[in-house]
């Protein structure tokens, strides 16, 4: 079964970088778009970053923030510089079905960013 | 960016009731939207996609419907675990967007 287990969350002081690590497992990870979605706490879901199943597209809503892969490792990234407090979020990596719909979805990590 | 607006943001409801779920779109975005469900505490998880497909496994109970700008979910009878919140999404262009979100609770 499919299985996306992120990882690198935390507590990150305000101007810092820290890179999330998804991991995925139970489907052939080379050929799915990949995104990264994020939840402020209590709040609605926000769309961040998606990635092509090769790696040669890749778009981000936020300027700050790269989205990455290696496909010998079946791990997905998200590098995000310059964090704010904003940035204080659930992150969740997310397989792509078809163009824009997300089909599965990890467990989500934490990242709080604060002084 | 497309922007989506979920009516109304909750509900109230009992077993067995039928629930609608409307979801508009500030531009047409054909048959490019998607339904996700998400437990507290929990990952969403997709129910419907192209507007009134229904994911693998999803119940029956769940259907969607629509085109261009606006959109429903419908639960035909509620149940105990449907109480949850949900989004609309559209996949028409990027930036993905997603509705604000609807939570159906227990009346």
């Amino acid at each position: 079964q499919v299985q996306l287990v992120e990882s690198g969350g935390g507590v990150v002081q305000p101007g810092r970088s820290l890179r999330l690590s998804c991991a995925a497992s139970g489907f052939t990870f080379s050929n799915s778009g990949m995104h990264w979605v994020r939840q402020a706490p209590g709040k609605g879901l926000e769309w961040v970053a998606v990635i092509s199943y090769d790696g040669t597209n890749a778009d981000s809503v936020k300027g700050r923030f790269t989205i990455s892969r290696d496909n010998s490792k079946n791990t997905l990234y998200l590098q995000m510089n310059s964090l704010r407090a904003e940035d204080t979020a659930v992150y969740y990596c997310a397989k792509d079905l078809s163009t824009g719909v997300i089909d599965y979805w990890g467990q989500g990590t934490l990242v709080t960013v604060s002084s | 960016d497309i922007q989506m607006t979920q009516s109304p943001s909750s509900v109230s409801a009992s077993v067995g009731d039928r629930v609608t779920i409307t979801c508009r779109a500030s531009q047409g975005i054909s048959s490019w939207l998607a339904w996700y469900q998400q437990r507290p505490g929990k990952a969403p998880k997709l129910l419907i996609y192209a507007a009134s497909s229904l994911q693998s496994g999803v119940p029956s109970r769940f259907s969607g419907s629509g085109s261009g700008t606006d959109f429903t979910l419908t639960i035909s009878s509620l149940q105990p675990e449907d109480f949850a919140t949900y989004y609309c999404q559209q996949a028409n262009s990027f930036p993905l967007t997603f509705g604000g979100g609807t939570k159906v609770e227990i009346k």
